[in-house]
């Protein structure tokens, strides 16, 4: 199982993103995805989440209406679409499998670093 | 929400001992269909990404090293980590998978003397 999200990110308060995480070594489709951040000295934030299919989205209070998260099933990719970014927003962002049908998340990226700064 | 609350937040014990970090949440992960707790321990290194231990609030993920233990149900519940090593040195985090969000605790960073 791998998960490798994209570089390194330096982007202006106000301005746009998008994450992506390229999976492989599983069935990708079968999985629900999520996106948990870390922001530098503290702890694990989760963000986001997606269904199996991506018919269903769950978004934590403080990226709800800025962000959303989304997937590619042919394509083996999870994309989190990142708007109106704040300061608040630096963190390393983490994509994770969630493990079988549940939200526990038994794999994990290495994390691409998003910074907000003018 | 679902607010993870753990205790202590730092910890420092001697190699060879145990050490036990505690996580309450506010409301029950337990689901009485199924009686499962959906309560996942993760282990988190510098530079790394989280590691999962235990699921289900007591079971050990393959691989795992039998020194690690969940305990509890319910809003209540215990991971114990004995006969310390120094690899163990770490952030330890408890996670709600009951529903949405999913919640971590604030973390409880493990030092061995």
């Amino acid at each position: 199982v791998q998960l490798l999200e994209s570089g390194v990110h330096l982007v202006q308060p106000g301005g746009s993103l998008r994450l992506s995480c390229a999976a492989s070594g599983f069935t990708f489709s079968n999985y629900a995805m999520s996106w948990v951040r870390q922001v530098p000295g503290k702890g694990l934030e989760w963000v986001s989440g997606i269904s199996y299919t991506g018919r269903s989205t769950y978004y934590a209070d403080s990226v709800e209406g800025r962000f959303t998260i989304s997937r590619d099933n042919s394509n083996n990719t999870l994309y989190l679409q990142m708007n109106s970014l704040r300061a608040e927003d630096t963190a390393i962002y983490y994509c994770a499998k969630g493990k079988d049908d549940y939200n526990n998340f038994d794999y994990w990226g290495q994390g691409t670093l998003v910074t907000v700064s003018s | 929400d679902i607010v993870m609350t753990q205790s202590p937040d730092y910890l420092a014990v001697s190699l060879g001992e145990r050490a036990t970090i505690n996580c309450k949440s506010s409301q029950s992960v337990l689901d009485s269909s199924n009686n499962k707790n959906y309560l996942a321990w993760y282990q988190h290194k510098p530079g790394q990404p989280p590691k999962l231990l235990i699921s289900w609030a007591s079971t050990r993920e393959s691989g795992v090293s039998d020194r690690f233990s969940g305990s509890g149900f319910g809003t209540v519940f215990t991971l114990t980590i004995s006969s310390l090593q120094a690899e163990d040195g770490a952030v330890y985090y408890c996670q709600q998978y009951y529903g949405t969000p999913y919640t971590f605790g604030q973390g409880t960073k493990l030092e061995i003397k």
